[in-house]
């Protein structure tokens, strides 16, 4: 299973566009790399989920190099309501497609 | 999107007691299962993985006699900590997949408390 690495914590203002990093140098080329976002006591919120390139939806974008050995989670104009610990996690279909997640980063937005 | 449901929300249970916790997938057939802990201010500790009708699966440390874990349908899992002591203490988060893709739903966790 790919380990992943990301920043422990970052702070960010309101109105503000937040990139969080991820380095995944092991990925096997069967993963796929997903973001989640957790509140305290809640369970983890799917955001996002790409292969390769550029990935957009309604909420965030993630940029995937060539490589595939880094993705960026781009979060656009954060409020406070996003102040939350988001997690990368590396996972392919093979063999169930368990994840383990990493320590996560956890951001602070202020106003 | 896909539910996950858990029940219950939060249980308070005596020291040596057995605690049951469910975890229902609500709108799909989940042919996989998740189980994390997750201690405060850490991040989520995969416990094991269960695939409908079959044995789980336990990541290496956890007791499999003491976290038994039971996914009898394709929408539901169980995870009963038995024999539970203060130390089991945590929140109990589930994550079932539909197997057509890599992503899990996860459901919104269970506190256990133990005293």
């Amino acid at each position: 299973l790919a380990k992943t690495t990301q920043p422990i914590s970052m702070d960010s203002y309101e109105g503000q566009e937040v990139n969080i990093t991820c380095s995944h140098n092991n990925i096997a080329t069967n993963d796929y790399i997903t973001w989640y976002q957790q509140f305290p006591s809640q369970g983890p919120r799917f955001i996002i989920q790409g292969y390769k390139t550029k990935v957009t939806n309604e909420v965030a974008s993630l940029f995937i190099p060539a490589d595939r050995k880094s993705s960026t989670l781009s979060l656009p104009r954060v409020s406070l309501s996003d102040t939350a610990v988001y997690y990368c996690l590396v996972g392919g279909n093979t063999g169930g497609f368990k994840t383990i997640f990493g320590a996560g980063t956890r951001l602070f937005v202020k106003a | 999107g896909a539910v996950v449901s858990q029940h219950p929300s939060w249980v308070i249970c005596k020291s040596g007691t057995s605690v049951k916790i469910e975890c229902r997938s609500l709108d799909f057939q989940a042919t996989t299962m998740f189980w994390y802990r997750q201690f405060p201010k850490q991040s989520l500790m995969l416990m094991a993985t269960s695939n409908e009708g079959s044995k789980a699966t336990y990541e290496q440390g956890v007791e499999k006699d003491k976290f038994l874990i039971n996914h009898a349908s394709l929408t539901l899992s169980t995870l009963t900590v038995t024999s539970a002591h203060p130390e089991d203490s945590s929140f109990y988060i589930c994550s079932a997949s539909a197997g057509t893709g890599v992503e899990q739903y996860f459901g919104p966790g269970t506190r256990l408390t133990v005293t």
